[in-house]
């Protein structure tokens, strides 16, 4: 089932900060957060896991509540280049080997843009 | 540049024609996925090949797409007797071994059917 984004569309002045959320309705195993720039491929940018494990870009933080199934994505002191598509897209508490195994239901996206 | 590439970047066709796409993975990577992603939505799943081996097709997908992974290396995908709803970006992602590794997604093909 597809995660729900939300808010739809931020808009920022350069260094004012963003939140960005992504809500489940089925209990996660991981959430993955990317940014896409019109016209290009998804770009990674940080992996949490189930249990509080975290992988990603040091500049970007973000939290996972195991208990609401919800991901927040900070973006904090924002830049022009953060400007973009953000998706979250999360996998589903599967046994790991099974044909779940690290597929990925994307969100609708949050559209970013940061005016100087 | 993620080391992942697609073939071709843009591709026009008529209503009716057959059409492939071509992704190659980074090399060791041993799982591949291809996404769908129309205007203003996330990518959606196609299909998903560990090795050669084609592990899960998504339901929502008609009889008339194809992939082949040979060997475990390159993919294709082939969308035969295309339509117009077929008008999308198709991405492949290539993924480790573990299963928190990063899908690094490819540039895509555009694909504009008329």
């Amino acid at each position: 089932q597809q995660p729900v984004q939300s808010p739809q569309a931020v808009i920022l002045r350069e260094g004012e900060d963003a939140v960005i959320n992504c809500s489940s309705s089925k209990a996660l195993y991981s959430v993955h957060w990317y940014r896409q720039k019109h016209g290009e491929a998804p770009v990674f940018l940080m992996i949490l896991l189930k249990g509080g494990e975290q992988k990603g870009h040091e500049k970007i933080s973000a939290s996972f509540n195991e208990k609401k199934q919800q991901s927040s994505l900070y973006l904090t002191a924002s830049q022009l280049s953060y400007s973009g598509t953000y998706f979250c897209g999360t996998e589903m508490g599967a046994n790991a080997g099974g044909t779940s195994y690290g597929k990925l239901t994307f969100g609708q996206g949050t559209i970013l843009t940061v005016h100087p | 540049d993620t080391g992942v590439s697609q073939d071709p970047r843009h591709k026009i066709t008529k209503r009716g024609q057959n059409v492939t796409f071509r992704c190659d993975p980074i090399s060791e990577h041993n799982r591949l996925y291809w996404y769908r992603q129309t205007l203003g939505q996330g990518p959606e799943f196609l299909t998903y090949f560990q090795n050669e081996a084609q592990l899960e097709k998504s339901r929502l997908l008609s009889d008339r797409f194809s992939a082949e992974r040979p060997k475990g290396s390159f993919s294709t995908l082939e969308i035969q007797r295309t339509e117009q709803g077929d008008s999308a970006m198709y991405l492949c992602a290539s993924v480790g071994e573990g299963r928190t590794d990063t899908q690094y997604f490819g540039p895509g093909t555009r694909l504009t059917v008329l």
